[in-house]
């Protein structure tokens, strides 16, 4: 089981760039990374997964080393909109793999 | 498309009262997962079902039951619910269980406060 550790809170300013980074140092070869969203009274959403390398959308980049040990969710110009809380998981699909740790709260201020 | 819908949204039960969380999906996914939040926490994973006919423990099954009635249908059961059972249930699908990763879509979850 790919236990993860992050920041438990972050605080930046609006129009920044924020660097979210994750620890996984037990990572299979199989497993993917995925990251979350979840603002208050909502249900997480999917913001970006990878593999390996460099991974990005129109929401958010995200940055993986060759040993895969970590990974760093990189979003960029942030508002005050993306005051939330962001998850980095790490598993192949689904079941008891997949597990959302306490995740790092995001406060942006003006 | 609605996606997934949970009912109902909020619910306060009495200690050893019984209730069904509601939970469909209209995206046709294969698999779909009940988890639980507690204040403060991330989501732990109560049951899945990888597929239609199937459902598996996840990490804190003790206390529910789970039936998956067909493809877009998954209810969670509580049969004697107790304090510690207060949080928030989410339900959420996926189009296909295990290969690569396919993102979770999460329904918008359901209050629930046990006396």
């Amino acid at each position: 089981l790919a236990k993860t550790t992050q920041p438990i809170s972050m605080d930046s300013y609006e129009g920044q760039e924020v660097n979210i980074t994750c620890s996984h140092n037990n990572i299979a070869t199989n497993d993917y990374i995925t990251w979350y969203q979840q603002f208050p009274s909502q249900g997480p959403r999917f913001i970006i997964q990878g593999y390996k390398t460099k991974v990005t959308n129109e929401v958010a980049s995200l940055f993986i080393p060759a040993d895969r040990k970590s990974s760093t969710l990189s979003l960029p110009r942030v508002s005050l909109s993306d005051t939330a809380v962001y998850y980095c998981l790490v598993g192949r699909s689904y079941g008891q793999n997949f597990v959302f740790g306490p995740g790092t709260r995001l406060s942006v201020l003006p | 498309n609605a996606g997934v819908t949970q009912t109902p949204k909020f619910q306060v039960l009495k200690t050893g009262q019984s209730m069904t969380l509601q939970c469909a999906q209209d995206m046709n996914h294969n698999s779909m997962y009940w988890y639980r939040q507690d204040p403060g926490m991330g989501l732990r994973l109560i049951y899945y079902s990888a597929s239609e006919g199937t459902t598996d423990k996840g990490e804190v099954p003790n206390g529910y039951n789970v039936s998956r009635l067909n493809k877009r249908e998954f209810s969670l059961r509580l049969e004697s619910a107790a304090p510690s059972q207060t949080s928030v249930y989410f339900c959420a699908s996926s189009e296909v269980a295990g290969g690569t990763y396919n993102e979770q879509f999460f329904g918008p979850g359901t209050r629930l406060t046990v006396l």
